[in-house]
């Protein structure tokens, strides 16, 4: 079975500061990772994915994540955040089934 | 293109009566998800469908909980009786599992729940 470890469940930050989110995962076989975003009242929408090839994949708001295998994590990276980042972020694995398994979830606060 | 439609997206009722949460999905999507969502426990999957037929159902939480998927494009959570802690956001989210899963899923923007 698959599971999904956010360590932080709160991050707070100031604006254009720069901002990491951790993901680890825990899988017997071959996974594919995704980080969604939460904005207040709305669903979850897909920031970024990493299915295969190049291990760096970035978002078009400039998020980005690096899938490391040996130390089976997939943190999220900003260099710079706006106060609009603010939102709950959450790292998700699946597998070939297409069932996939979400962590709890990170508080991201961006303060001016 | 309409997105994952979910209603209603608040629902106020009294402990004990019956809650129907109904969702379309993206057309020619075939896989059909229902979340719960809630402060204590996070975001759990409750259910899912592929191609109108219930593949896991392991996470949803009692027999109060059934939920149906009638044709394609229509699926429905019901509780009943429902009780207070049955109180979330639940979410449908839908995708198109072609063969190899990849696990991009497109959520509605949830049902609000309250059982007083």
């Amino acid at each position: 079975a698959q599971s999904v470890t956010q360590l932080d469940s709160q991050v707070p930050v100031f604006e254009e500061a720069p901002v990491e989110l951790r993901c680890n995962y825990s899988s017997s076989v071959s996974v594919y990772l995704f980080w969604y975003v939460q904005y207040p009242n709305q669903g979850l929408q897909l920031l970024l994915k990493y299915l295969s090839g190049s291990t760096l994949v970035e978002s078009i708001n400039g998020f980005e994540a690096e899938f490391n295998k040996s130390q089976t994590s997939f943190h999220l990276r900003k260099p710079s955040v706006h106060i609009s980042d603010t939102a709950e972020y959450f790292c998700a694995v699946s597998t070939y089934t297409d069932k996939l398994i979400f962590g709890t979830g990170t508080r991201l606060q961006v303060f001016p | 293109d309409a997105g994952v439609i979910q209603s209603p997206r608040h629902e106020v009722t009294e402990m004990g009566q019956e809650v129907t949460l109904r969702c379309k999905p993206i057309s020619g999507h075939n896989s059909l998800f229902w979340y719960r969502q809630t402060m204590m426990r996070g975001l759990e999957l409750l259910i899912y469908f592929n191609n109108n037929v219930p593949i896991d159902d392991s996470g949803m939480p009692e027999d109060r909980f059934s939920a149906k998927m009638p044709n394609a494009s229509f699926s429905t959570l019901k509780i009943q009786p429902s009780e207070p802690r049955d109180s979330a956001v639940y979410f449908c989210a839908s995708s198109y599992a072609g063969g190899q899963g990849t696990g991009e899923l497109f959520f509605g923007e949830g049902s609000r729940l309250t059982v007083l």
